[in-house]
């Protein structure tokens, strides 16, 4: 799984709670990312980083906020849950150049 | 609006025959094409990629066929074999950074 740990693996959350999942990578990639994964729409890009405190917003970043303090950690922070972030969470890692995208396992978010 | 559209959403083969999964793509800046594969439970993998400047790429079993002019790509899988039946995913990027995907094909092989 190319060295990235996703935790939680699972979260059950109330709407208006906030939620922040952790993505810790041991490749020492300058790249990552996280995307959402809903049924019908495939993998979106919510938001991505190029280097400590270096962030952008991606396609569907409304909601959402992030932040990289140190190379090997990428935090996704909701700040108040709605039921339409239910889903699955996925953070990934890039290298340098062309590197591939690597993706870890996942984390299953349901808001109630 | 989707950037890269993916068809079919769902595929059924029998154990040996050539399932193909399908993508169109709008941006012309897109340089670099992969497919991924996804079982239960886990995140994707990367599974073969493909430059514009190539027509056709082959790893084992898999075979990506790409026409530039008509900005299509799509994914073959030679002889496939029921640990074949996953989800595929096909996307698109400049230089590798903020891939975009498709909607995703379940594929399931039987035996």
């Amino acid at each position: 799984d190319a060295g990235i740990t996703q935790s939680p693996r699972h979260k059950v959350t109330e709407t208006g709670t906030p939620v922040t999942l952790r993505c810790h990578q041991t490749e020492n990639h300058r790249y990552m990312y996280w995307y959402r994964q809903d049924p019908g729409h495939g993998l979106r890009l919510i938001h991505y980083s190029y280097g400590v405190k270096d962030t952008d917003k991606g396609e569907v970043s409304d909601g959402y906020s992030v932040s990289r303090s140190k190379t090997e950690d990428f935090l996704l922070t909701l700040e108040s849950a709605t039921s339409s972030q239910t889903s699955v969470y996925f953070c990934a890692i890039r290298g340098q150049g062309n590197s591939p995208l690597h993706f870890g396992n996942g984390t299953r978010l349901t808001v109630t | 609006q989707q950037q890269v559209k993916q068809s079919p959403q769902s595929l059924i083969v029998q154990k040996g025959g050539i399932p193909i999964i399908n993508c169109a793509y709008e941006n012309t800046a897109f340089d670099y094409f992969p497919w991924y594969q996804q079982f239960p439970g886990k995140g994707p993998a990367l599974l073969i990629a493909i430059r514009p400047d190539v027509s056709e790429k082959k790893e084992g079993r898999f075979t990506i066929s790409f026409n530039k002019s008509a900005k299509q790509f799509s994914l073959h899988i030679m002889d496939s074999q029921p640990g074949d039946s996953a989800t595929y995913f096909c996307a698109a990027s400049e230089n590798g950074n903020k891939l975009v995907f498709g909607a995703g094909t379940i594929l399931r092989v039987k035996s």
